[in-house]
């Protein structure tokens, strides 16, 4: 079945340093892989996915994600952390052999809290 | 219009009362999908068009739970009898297209109290 796993409720980090937060998945075939971002009372507004070709995938805001086939993951990574970018991340995937079936399956997401 | 626009915003609604949410996708987007969320969790699946056609409605979670794209534009998401599990945020989403990956947007969602 499909699944993806964020293994961290909260991430904190301090402004400037680096953030990574975590995800991976589990799926039958290769993925297509998306990280989204909610912000407070907001809707769910996409960042960056990976579909086929380079492993390192450039997104939103300066936010960028690497595809790991091996390890099964996807995480996202940021080289320098702003106040602004705490919110609430979700990672999702879909099954590209699906058919009809065009749903993500997503992660509970991950807290990120970027401290002054 | 310029993204995904979803009414009402917030809706109270009395148990057993019948509730409607509408939702405005992009314009020529033939994917719409709507997505329950409970407060912190993730994103749940209820069901999916493909213009006017409802492809897969296996994440409805009861026969109250209804969606309908007549016109292959704008969707409606009816719950009759609500109950105070059904308090959630209901999202709606499009895509492009079909048959490739694209990207799925998503609206600001409905915030649905059931009191």
């Amino acid at each position: 079945a499909q699944s993806v796993a964020q293994p961290e409720d909260q991430v904190n980090v301090a402004e400037g340093n680096p953030l990574t937060v975590k995800c991976t998945y589990s799926v039958s075939g290769n993925p297509y892989l998306f990280w989204y971002v909610q912000y407070p009372n907001r809707g769910l507004q996409f960042l960056l996915k990976y579909i086929t070709g380079d492993n390192l995938v450039k997104g939103s805001y300066g936010f960028e994600a690497e595809f790991n086939k091996s390890q099964t993951s996807f995480h996202l990574k940021k080289p320098s952390a702003l106040v602004s970018d705490s919110a609430l991340y979700f990672c999702a995937v879909r099954d590209p052999n699906a058919g009809n079936n065009r749903k993500l399956i997503w992660g509970l997401g991950t807290s990120l809290a970027v401290n002054p | 219009g310029a993204g995904v626009s979803q009414s009402p915003r917030y809706k109270v609604a009395k148990r057993g009362q019948d509730v409607a949410l509408r939702c405005d996708p992009i314009s020529g987007h033939v994917s719409l999908f709507w997505y329950q969320q409970a407060l912190g969790q993730g994103p749940e699946f209820l069901t999916y068009f493909q213009n006017e056609a409802q492809l897969d409605k296996s994440g409805l979670p009861s026969d109250r739970f209804f969606a309908e794209r007549p016109e292959g534009s704008v969707s409606t998401l009816k719950i009759q009898r609500t109950q105070q599990e059904d308090s959630a945020v209901y999202l709606c989403a499009s895509s492009l297209s079909a048959g490739t990956p694209n990207t799925i947007y998503f609206g600001e969602g409905s915030w649905l109290t059931v009191v």
